[in-house]
């Protein structure tokens, strides 16, 4: 049963470049929520997507952009890269289904800007 | 204020100590309540979710105080491999969005 996979594993751009991230779900799930985890914090909600929707946002300016495709894996997109940027994005899957809510996250994706 | 706080420790610990870390969350009416673990440099996975009555998992115990606002997580028996930093998660009340706390750091001294 494979697991939430992401891509790349490491990046490393120049600030103004533009990024896209990549997300594989877990088996049987069809929700998608990607994740910033700057050094030394907890991960900060980005926004979610199920059926092929944003449903639900966090407080993330529009530089932030995502898509969710049939398959359900999902992109995150990041354009006019800010140093503040750098950080670990992850990505968890969910099936809402699920009473219990839980979420499964992807090894996650290190970006770092320079 | 935020949505979840954590004291962030860290915490050195002795092998075979009990220790407990506590969370508070600000929105009264968030109904879901987790525990992840993380170690370094890698993904959060889930440890346990937490029910209003409380709830064990071998030497974890986790426990809700809805009216203080206040989640609770007791490691009993402390091992080398319980190093890590534990995050608290609370669901919202409305929608799907989840507020992780910054993590409290265990060490476990051998």
């Amino acid at each position: 049963d494979a697991g939430v996979t992401q891509s790349p594993t490491h990046l490393i751009k120049t600030r103004g470049q533009q990024v896209t991230l990549r997300c594989s779900p877990k088996s049987g799930h069809d929700t998608v929520s990607w994740y910033q985890q700057a050094l030394g914090q907890g991960p900060q909600f980005i926004f979610q997507y199920y059926e092929e929707e944003e449903r639900q946002r966090g407080n993330f300016p529009d530089r932030f952009s995502g898509h969710q495709f049939p398959n359900y894996s999902s992109e995150l997109n990041v354009n006019a890269l800010l140093l503040g940027d750098s950080a670990l994005y992850l990505c968890a899957s969910s099936s809402p289904d699920s009473h219990s809510y839980e979420q499964y996250f992807g090894p996650g994706t290190r970006l770092t800007v320079t | 204020r935020k949505e979840v706080e954590q004291d962030p420790g860290p915490f050195n610990v002795p092998e075979g100590a009990t220790v407990a870390f506590n969370c508070t969350y600000s929105n009264s009416a968030s109904q879901s309540f987790f525990w992840y673990r993380q170690d370094c440099r890698k993904e959060p996975k889930l440890l346990m979710s937490v029910y209003s009555s409380g709830n064990e998992d071998g030497r974890f115990t986790a426990q809700l105080n809805r009216a203080s606002q206040y989640i609770s997580l007791l490691i009993r028996d402390s091992k080398l491999s319980d190093s890590a930093t534990y995050l608290c998660v609370v669901k919202g009340p409305t929608g799907n969005q989840f507020y992780f706390g910054t993590g409290t750091s265990l060490t476990v001294i051998p």
